[in-house]
């Protein structure tokens, strides 16, 4: 089945700086790539989101690439925020007979230092 | 606005009982997902539905069953409950993909803090 591997687990960067978050997939065959953010005691929310007919999208700071050869997709945040601390995670979506399955990454916790 | 609920915010059961995780969504998706979430392992999935009395095994689905009767509900059942399944249970929806290339968001409720003493 589908395997999505997130790296770094913990990322801090200094407030204004740019972040980035890298995650890997192994089935080629994975279409659709969203990137959730989780504050702290919240519920995951959508943030954005890559189609693999897509090579990359951006809204306001946020940005994803995504490389279908390599299995690869990333997401780029820009001048940094302390809203923006949060676990961030990726995820490729899987068809499973019927339905389609979304696999998520294990998380990158983000720490944005003022 | 989109709503997924789950029941229970914070339970502390016994080994050995029974336990029952309730979910709703009210915005008529096709799809219905079980997921747990550990610290350092991300979101697991558990279990999902793709229709009613539908079910598929997602990654972990060992010591866990669901039951989906109505398409608005999903439950997630520990029939034995062990101190390993200590974990936040996260229950999601999303309508069906639609096509090579479309995607489909998932909406999750907030989350069952589940203790198992």
């Amino acid at each position: 089945g589908e395997n999505v591997e997130q790296h770094p687990s913990t990322l801090s960067v200094q407030e204004g700086d740019s972040a980035v978050i890298k995650c890997t997939y192994s089935d080629s065959a994975s279409n659709y790539f969203p990137w959730y953010k989780q504050e702290l005691g919240k519920r995951p929310q959508l943030i954005i989101d890559i189609r693999s007919n897509v090579g990359e999208k951006k809204d306001q700071r946020i940005a994803v690439t995504l490389n279908k050869t390599a299995k690869h997709f990333s997401l780029h945040i820009t001048e940094t925020q302390p809203e923006d601390s949060a676990v961030y995670f990726c995820a490729a979506r899987n068809r499973a007979s019927s339905a389609s399955k979304i696999i998520f990454g294990s998380g990158t916790r983000l720490s944005i230092r003022p | 606005d989109v709503k997924v609920t789950q029941s229970s915010r914070y339970l502390v059961k016994r080994t050995g009982e029974k336990v029952f995780l309730e979910c709703v969504q009210d915005m008529d998706h096709e799809n219905m997902f079980w997921y747990r979430q550990d610290p350092g392992l991300g979101l697991r999935l558990i279990y999902f539905s793709y229709d009613v009395k539908m079910k598929e095994k997602g990654d972990i689905p060992e010591g866990y069953s669901v039951s989906r009767e109505k398409k608005e509900r999903f439950s997630l059942i520990l029939e034995s409950a062990s101190t390993n399944q200590t974990s936040m249970y996260l229950c999601a929806s999303s309508p069906p993909g639609q096509g090579v290339g479309a995607g489909n968001t998932i909406y999750f409720g907030e989350g069952s803090w589940l203790t198992v003493v």
